[in-house]
């Protein structure tokens, strides 16, 4: 079947690094995209992992591992600002279609 | 250049109702996607439309349908309103073609059911 799986909420430092893990399993992987969501805000693209290894943006860093069904948003230098929600969703393709599925999201706490 | 637009923000229905939501993307962006969020099951894909085809398909009942206009602009249509069905629904807009994949989101029409 298809599921991915990531933690429920996190709680970092103001300054720390955070790593948000995911894995999935789907039979038709095609690209694994991090979106970053607010409370009461729509979400925002984060980043797109469609082969193995490290995208790098900024702050933020992702990493796949397609043969381990493996992802992680990486957070550098925390800001309170990056309180919200992280939903990993990968796209699945079946049949020339593709589905988008999304974990329930990780919430992340930044504390002073 | 304008973001991604949803009408209404706000709607209250009666079971057994049926809805229209609408959903202007940004202008050249051809795909629209569309999803239900529940705070009990995340964000669920519903449809994916590109140049006013249903390009792809989540697992939802029937009475959830959409279309797509020439001007891009989508509409997502639920029939026979169920309480299950209140929910914050998003649409997505992207350029919809390959190594473009970055969608932006409305800020959702927020649905209840009574």
């Amino acid at each position: 079947g298809q599921n991915i799986d990531q933690p429920t909420e996190m709680t970092a430092t103001e300054g720390a690094i955070v790593q948000i893990n995911c894995t999935y399993q789907t039979s038709g992987f095609n690209g694994l995209f991090w979106y970053q969501q607010h409370a009461g805000e729509a979400p925002t693209f984060l980043s797109y992992n469609v082969l193995d290894g490290l995208e790098e943006k900024g702050r933020f860093s992702s990493f796949l591992s397609r043969s381990k069904g493996y992802s992680y948003l990486l957070l550098k230098e925390l800001q309170m600002k990056d309180s919200a929600s992280y939903l990993c969703a990968v796209r699945d393709s079946n049949s020339g279609t593709y589905k988008y599925i999304f974990g329930t999201g990780t919430r992340l706490k930044v504390l002073a | 250049k304008a973001g991604v637009t949803q009408t209404p923000r706000y709607l209250i229905k009666t079971r057994g109702q049926q809805v229209t939501l609408s959903c202007s993307p940004i202008s050249g962006h051809r795909s629209v996607s569309w999803y239900q969020q529940t705070p009990g099951q995340g964000l669920q894909f519903l449809f994916e439309y590109f140049s006013e085809t249903q390009r792809n398909k989540g697992n939802f009942p029937g009475r959830f349908s959409g279309r797509q206009f020439s001007n891009s602009r989508s509409e997502m249509n639920v029939s026979t309103l169920e309480l299950g069905d209140s929910a914050l629904y998003l649409c997505a807009s992207s350029p919809g073609i390959t190594g473009e994949v970055e969608a932006f989101f409305g800020q959702g029409t927020r649905l209840t059911v009574v």
